[in-house]
């Protein structure tokens, strides 16, 4: 167990909806990831958040955005949503001590039928 | 551009033989490395991962990976592979040029056989 904590485990949606994820991560650290995982594309970056504030980005789409908020959860909001979009999108966080060091969570699946 | 390269998609090995996996990387800046497995409908777990200093680093779970900089490569190794080692390995690398985002290789597939 990481302690990187993902809600919820998995997300069944449709055509054009949006959803929610949710990431908590570990006690203290201030920076969050979001990397999607799909067959086709593999694992990539998404998205950096540190202590409330984007740091960097990566390959998302503009029908993805994402935030971090004051007790440093971070949310992935994906709208619009379309087949191609159904992947496992994890959460990772890194210590201060050592920002070069990610931990990940478990993931959300999220299926678009 | 940051590419990392995972040659290998499948592996199979018998349970107590040795393991290597390969991993070739090209990047712009100094990089850092990483292995992690995953197994299936599992999360990504860090095994292990350089910086700096001695080439040969210890993971969990007995594993090893020796960073050559001639070569741009980060191997994993294990000397006696148990059942319970199937999973995927991913190699990735990251740097602080570019605020430590992790670029992953495309995994490789372990299979053990009894």
């Amino acid at each position: 167990d990481s302690g990187v904590t993902q809600t919820p485990k998995h997300l069944i949606t449709a055509t054009g909806q949006r959803v929610t994820l949710r990431c908590s991560p570990r006690s203290g650290d201030l920076s969050v990831y979001w990397y999607q995982q799909s067959l086709d594309q593999g694992l990539q970056f998404l998205i950096q958040y540190y202590n409330g504030e984007e740091r960097a980005k990566g390959n998302i789409l503009e029908r993805f955005s994402a935030q971090q908020f004051p007790d440093l959860h971070s949310e992935l909001n994906l709208s619009s949503l379309e087949l191609g979009d159904s992947a496992l999108y994890f959460c990772a966080s890194s210590p201060r001590t050592r920002p070069d060091t990610q931990y990940f969570g478990p993931g959300t699946r999220l299926t678009v039928l | 551009a940051q590419s990392v390269t995972q040659p290998d998609i499948h592996i199979t090995v018998s349970e107590g033989a040795s393991l290597e996996l390969r991993c070739n990387y090209s990047y712009g800046a100094t990089p850092y490395l990483f292995w992690y497995v995953q197994s299936p409908g599992q999360g990504l777990q860090l095994l292990l991962k350089y910086f700096s200093g001695d080439t040969l680093v210890q993971g969990i779970k007995g594993f090893e990976a020796e960073f050559k900089r001639s070569q741009s490569s980060f191997n994993l190794r294990k000397p006696s592979v148990h059942w319970s080692d199937a999973a995927e390995y991913f190699c990735a690398v990251g740097a602080l040029e570019y605020g430590n985002k992790l670029v992953f290789g495309a995994g490789t597939i372990l299979r053990v056989k009894s």
